[in-house]
């Protein structure tokens, strides 16, 4: 079984709307959670890191669910420069390993 | 602040020669880790790096990849000799161990052997 699975979409939204994505991860002891941006032909980049409490940044909000181990991403008010692909990150319980999802294809329509 | 710093960006090669890719991690980093991207199979992990000894080698392909890092701020990814499915774009990143603290990624090595 992988580490983390994603949807890889993709996911084709109108500008403005509203788009979440979902990821699962299996070490029911994993502890540490981040969303990554990945543009064509560049390298992965952080968007956010992913709290127990769920956090937001802007249009972005982040939340864990470690009852059911999945984490989410949700974008609100959809702007073409989203289009990309993002990648759930899920470490290892000391936080010293990395797993990544293989990342969910977004494109913003105008 | 500098980030991860990778050379070359571009590498072009013939089946055969020998590529080494290079990388600078963040300064006070003691973490790093080299990716392999390729559309087929996403982003692999084929080395880490913990205190400059290498912790897990469990997804370099095969004996043509060796990783050296001798020092806190330098590490090689050696492939020799290089073949055609060596193609792909190889990404170095570094992290400060530890819980919470994320990876952080180099511009990238794109790599193609012909």
């Amino acid at each position: 079984r992988k580490e983390v699975e994603q949807d890889p979409g993709p996911f084709n939204v109108p500008e403005g709307a509203t788009v979440a994505f979902n990821c699962t991860y299996s070490n029911s002891a994993s502890q540490s959670f981040f969303w990554y941006r990945q543009d064509c032909r560049k390298e992965p980049k952080l968007l956010m890191s992913v709290y127990s409490s769920g956090n937001e940044d802007g249009r972005f909000t982040a939340q864990l669910n470690r009852a059911s181990q999945y984490i989410s991403l949700l974008i609100r008010d959809s702007k073409l420069s989203d289009s990309a692909t993002y990648l759930c990150v899920v470490t290892t319980s000391t936080g010293n390993q990395f797993y990544f999802g293989t990342g969910t294809s977004l494109t913003v329509i105008p | 602040d500098a980030g991860v710093i990778q050379s070359p960006r571009h590498e072009v090669t013939e089946m055969g020669q020998e590529v080494t890719l290079r990388c600078k991690p963040i300064s006070g980093h003691n973490s790093l880790f080299w990716y392999r991207q390729t559309m087929m199979r996403g982003l692999e992990l084929l080395i880490y790096f913990n205190n400059n000894v290498p912790i897990d080698d469990s997804g370099m392909p095969e004996d043509r990849f060796s990783a050296k890092m001798p020092n806190a701020s330098f590490s090689t990814l050696k492939i020799q000799p290089s073949e055609p499915r060596d193609s792909a774009v190889y990404f170095c990143a570094s992290s400060l161990s530890g819980l919470g603290s994320p990876l952080h990624f180099g511009n990238g090595t794109r790599l193609t052997v012909t």
